[in-house]
């Protein structure tokens, strides 16, 4: 069966010290893998899309990274701002399956 | 300029009541969607449309029915609400369906049934 595991499930980092997150995924074709962010009462904002094993796509702090069976989202020197849910989610034929989330909070 | 924008954000009713969620996107898109997230932040689709016509149809009970009168709308009416229908939905929408396509969502609508 096609899923999407992220870990961890929240993570608390002090303003400036970098980490990953994880997406771990199962599927038959690889249409994509997705990255999100959600903050309290929004919806989710979409950050990158990956299509290929070895691609990497940058947004200011953020970096995501792909694999053949996971994707990580590496995230450098983060700031309070950075601080919200991500999202990864990958496509099961034609619906678009989520995990569900890291929680990120970043600490001055 | 809102993208993708549904009405309203916060809904408060009773058992037993019918209530409507609109939804309008003016990106162009084709494809627009109903995803449900539950209180452990869990996103599911509901529904998709492609140019008014039903292309997704998860497993929903038919108290849920989504209408869709052009292709920048998607709204969704819910008959008889139930506690468990408490969740947040999102409107949603892609240029075109199908796989590798990406989504962009709404702010949400909160829906509270008491």
């Amino acid at each position: 069966e096609d899923q999407v595991t992220q870990s961890p499930e929240a993570l608390r980092l002090q303003e400036g010290e970098s980490s990953s997150l994880n997406c771990s995924y199962t599927v038959s074709g690889l249409r994509g893998l997705f990255w999100y962010r959600q903050d309290p009462g929004k919806g989710p904002e979409f950050l990158f899309t990956l299509y290929s094993a070895g691609e990497e796509k940058e947004k200011e702090r953020l970096k995501a990274t792909l694999t053949k069976k996971e994707s990580f989202l590496h995230i450098t020197a983060p700031k309070p701002e950075d601080s919200a849910t991500y999202l990864c989610a990958v496509y099961n034929t034609d619906k678009l399956i989520f995990g569900t989330g890291t929680r990120l909070q970043v600490f001055p | 300029d809102t993208a993708v924008s549904q009405t309203p954000k916060y809904l408060v009713t009773q058992m037993g009541n019918d209530k409507s969620i609109k939804c309008e996107q003016n990106l162009g898109h084709d494809t627009m969607y109903w995803y449900k997230q539950d209180s452990k932040k869990f996103l599911k689709i509901m529904f998709s449309y492609n140019n008014k016509e039903l292309i997704i149809n998860e497993t929903v009970p038919n108290r849920f029915s989504p209408k869709s009168p052009d292709k920048a709308h998607l709204n969704l009416h819910i008959n008889s609400l139930e506690l468990g229908d408490s969740a947040v939905y999102f409107c949603a929408s892609s240029q075109f369906k199908g796989a590798g396509n990406t989504i962009y969502f709404g702010e949400g609508s909160w829906l509270t049934v008491v």
